[in-house]
């Protein structure tokens, strides 16, 4: 049973440029959010998709931007990098949507440094 | 808004001390708690949950149990080993947020001396 899948694992990218991560649920799973972890400190909640639209979003600014696909799979963009969005971008999924209470499963990251 | 303070690392033990991490939490309503777990250069594991007051999560020896009254989800292990040398976040679910969001407190790291 896959868990949650993310690429790449690292990358390196120039203030200013753009820069799409992808995510592929645990298996059976429909709900996909993504949260930014910043070197130590603890994750922030970005947003969450759930049948393919924006169901909830943080407090992030309309640079970051996503998509989920009818596989469930989801991509995160960020727009004009800034040094500041240097990070850990976690993935995580869930099942049935916005529920309070489904176990949240992580995915390893995407570890992002801008230059 | 809904926060998580937990309390400040490194905590550093020797191995078979007895673990206590703190976690305090305000939320509106009757939240869900969660302990996720950090290992190094890896993502957010699933430690324990409880979604009602006086619920104790445990897990691998780990425990912690939901106090409403004092909005509290204190983590804690009677023997720490080496291998539980990770950094701890502290979470909560709100129900009334549509969203499953999580709140994350900033994390506590621990490592354990042989």
């Amino acid at each position: 049973d896959a868990g949650v899948t993310q690429s790449p694992t690292h990358l390196i990218k120039t203030r200013g440029q753009q820069v799409t991560l992808r995510c592929s649920p645990k298996s059976g799973h429909d709900t996909v959010s993504w949260y930014q972890q910043a070197l130590g400190q603890g994750p922030q909640f970005i947003f969450q998709y759930y049948e393919e639209e924006e169901r909830q979003r943080g407090n992030f600014p309309d640079r970051f931007s996503g998509h989920q696909f009818p596989n469930y799979s989801s991509e995160l963009n960020v727009n004009a990098l800034l040094l500041g969005d240097s990070a850990l971008y976690l993935c995580a999924s869930s099942l049935g949507g916005p529920a309070a209470g489904n176990t949240i499963y992580f995915g390893e990251g995407s570890w992002l440094t801008v230059v | 808004g809904n926060s998580v303070t937990q309390m400040e690392g490194p905590v550093t033990l020797s191995e078979e001390a007895f673990l206590t991490i703190n976690c305090t939490y305000t939320a509106t309503g009757y939240p869900s708690l969660f302990w996720y777990v950090q290992y190094p250069g890896e993502g957010l594991q699933l430690l324990l949950k409880a979604t009602k007051a006086d619920d104790k999560g445990s897990n691998k020896g780990f425990e912690a149990t939901y106090r409403k009254e004092t909005t509290s989800f204190h983590l804690e292990k009677g023997s720490v080993q080496v291998s539980d040398s990770a950094v701890y976040f502290c979470a909560l679910s709100a129900p009334y947020n549509a969203g499953n969001m999580l709140t994350f407190g900033g994390g506590t790291r621990l490592m354990v001396k042989p």
